[in-house]
């Protein structure tokens, strides 16, 4: 099947520092998305991209759906302590099915 | 409030012992999928449904079952547990297919633990 490649697997970080994550697969996705999960909760969208080079913010995230549709890459600014998480991205792969494919996750902690 | 409501939240049970998690949600979704998380793995899904009566396998569909008799609700069905099952368990509903213009959600997940 598909499959999302999604790097760091983890990330220690000062508050304050800036993060920075991506995903990329060998299959071009229609939409991208970036999904925050908190300890004990589900996922939560962060961000949706839907058209090729599109850069999208939301407070502090801002993320880009890459140019080959085969990437894209979530940053965070001036990290603070609730950033702390799991963040995941999914692509959406449309061939007979439509499918969405989830990376493994990045798991933000903040150092004290 | 809309929300997407998973029960239990934790189950520990004996292997073949035949079990449901449910999930139900308010939002008037037509599309509603179960996923498995796991270490390393990230989510998996194991079944979704487009719309009632209309159910479909995922990427890891082997032991479980659904159905989805209405629409609101889309029980997660093990007929035989086996401890390769121990997971965390999460149901999650959209408009239409997540992804297209609409946005998934999930409900707290159920931590299910096979002995």
């Amino acid at each position: 099947g598909q499959q999302l490649n999604q790097s760091p697997q983890s990330m220690f970080i000062q508050e304050g520092e800036d993060v920075s994550m991506n995903c990329t697969s060998s299959s071009i996705f229609n939409t991208w998305l970036w999904y925050k999960q908190d300890p004990g909760e589900g996922p939560v969208l962060l961000i949706a991209l839907y058209k090729a080079g599109e850069l999208t913010s939301n407070g502090r995230l801002t993320a880009q759906f890459g140019i080959t549709r085969k990437d894209s890459f979530l940053n965070i600014s001036a990290s603070i302590p609730s950033d702390v998480g799991i963040y995941f991205c999914a692509g959406l792969y449309v061939d007979s099915n439509y499918q969405l494919i989830w990376g493994a996750g990045t798991k933000l902690i903040i150092k004290p | 409030e809309a929300q997407v409501t998973q029960n239990p939240r934790y189950l520990i049970t004996v292997t073949g012992k035949k079990l449901t998690v449910t999930c139900s949600q308010n939002m008037n979704h037509e599309y509603m999928s179960w996923y498995r998380q796991d270490p390393g793995l990230g989510l998996r899904q194991i079944y979704y449904s487009m719309n009632v009566e209309v159910t479909d396998k995922g990427d890891v569909p082997e032991g479980y079952k659904v159905s989805r008799k209405e629409k609101r609700n889309f029980p997660l069905i093990l007929e035989s547990p086996s401890p390769n099952q121990t997971s965390l368990y999460f149901c999650a509903s959209s408009l239409s297919l997540p992804g297209a213009n609409t946005e998934a959600f999930f409900g707290q997940g159920t931590r299910l633990t096979v002995v």
